[in-house]
């Protein structure tokens, strides 16, 4: 079936980085952006940026442009992100969720992988 | 402070109806399709409806969505303690800042 798997928990110190994967399976591939959204505790979804699987354009909101890079390996279908000089504020749930070319929607979640920064 | 505005917080009671809004602008709302998610706790989100107002298969016929303009509605009907989440709006836009926009979300409790 299609489904966004990740990668699990991670605890990391202040200043130092994380990377998180997102192995896509059940559909094509290139065929579908993936997204990467995070949920800070008491806080909403944040959008921080996505990849075109495809060949290989990224976009990142103004505010973690610098910290966040995402990338993918085609052949292993798998997406990663990686967030860099880490702060508490970075705790939080991070998802990665596809959207097909051309539309709106973000259709298939990946289950979710909590980061804690903490010293 | 989200480029969508929703009410943080609302309310009903079991069997009630809920309208949650989602107001944005030109550069998202107004020239992209508006999409709906539900967030139930300790969970994934969930897509509830995409281009305004289509519903996902499985996706019961109570919950239903509609754009004007720059914003956005999702109505919920028949409320039932289940339905107790965060839902959250969402579009692409057009600004520099970001290219994806989410609401800041609306905890919905069901009492």
């Amino acid at each position: 079936q299609v489904q966004l798997v990740q990668s699990g928990a991670e605890v990391k110190k202040p200043g130092a980085s994380v990377k998180v994967s997102c192995k896509a399976s059940g559909y094509t591939f290139t065929s579908y952006y993936i997204h990467w959204v995070r949920r800070a505790p008491g806080q909403g979804l944040e959008w921080m940026g996505l990849i075109n699987p495809s060949g290989g354009p990224t976009s990142y909101p103004q505010n973690l442009q610098g910290r966040v890079t995402v990338t993918r390996d085609t052949s292993t279908s798998t997406v990663y992100m990686e967030l860099s000089s880490l702060t508490s504020e970075d705790t939080a749930v991070y998802y990665c969720a596809r959207t097909q070319l051309g539309t709106t929607l973000m259709d298939i979640w990946g289950q979710g992988t909590m980061v804690t920064v903490s010293s | 402070q989200s480029v969508l505005t929703q009410p943080p917080s609302m309310s009903a009671a079991p069997g009630q109806k809920v309208t949650i809004s989602c107001s944005g602008s030109s550069s998202n709302i107004g020239n992209n399709y508006v999409s709906w998610y539900q967030q139930l706790p300790g969970t994934a989100p969930k897509l509830l409806i995409y281009e305004n107002n289509k519903r996902p298969s499985g996706i019961p016929d109570r919950f239903s969505g509609s754009r004007s303009g720059t914003s956005a509605t999702l109505g919920i009907t028949g409320l039932h303690t289940g339905d107790e989440a965060d839902y959250y709006c969402g579009t692409w836009d057009s600004s520099l800042s970001a290219f994806w926009v989410f609401g800041g979300g609306t905890k919905l409790t069901v009492l």
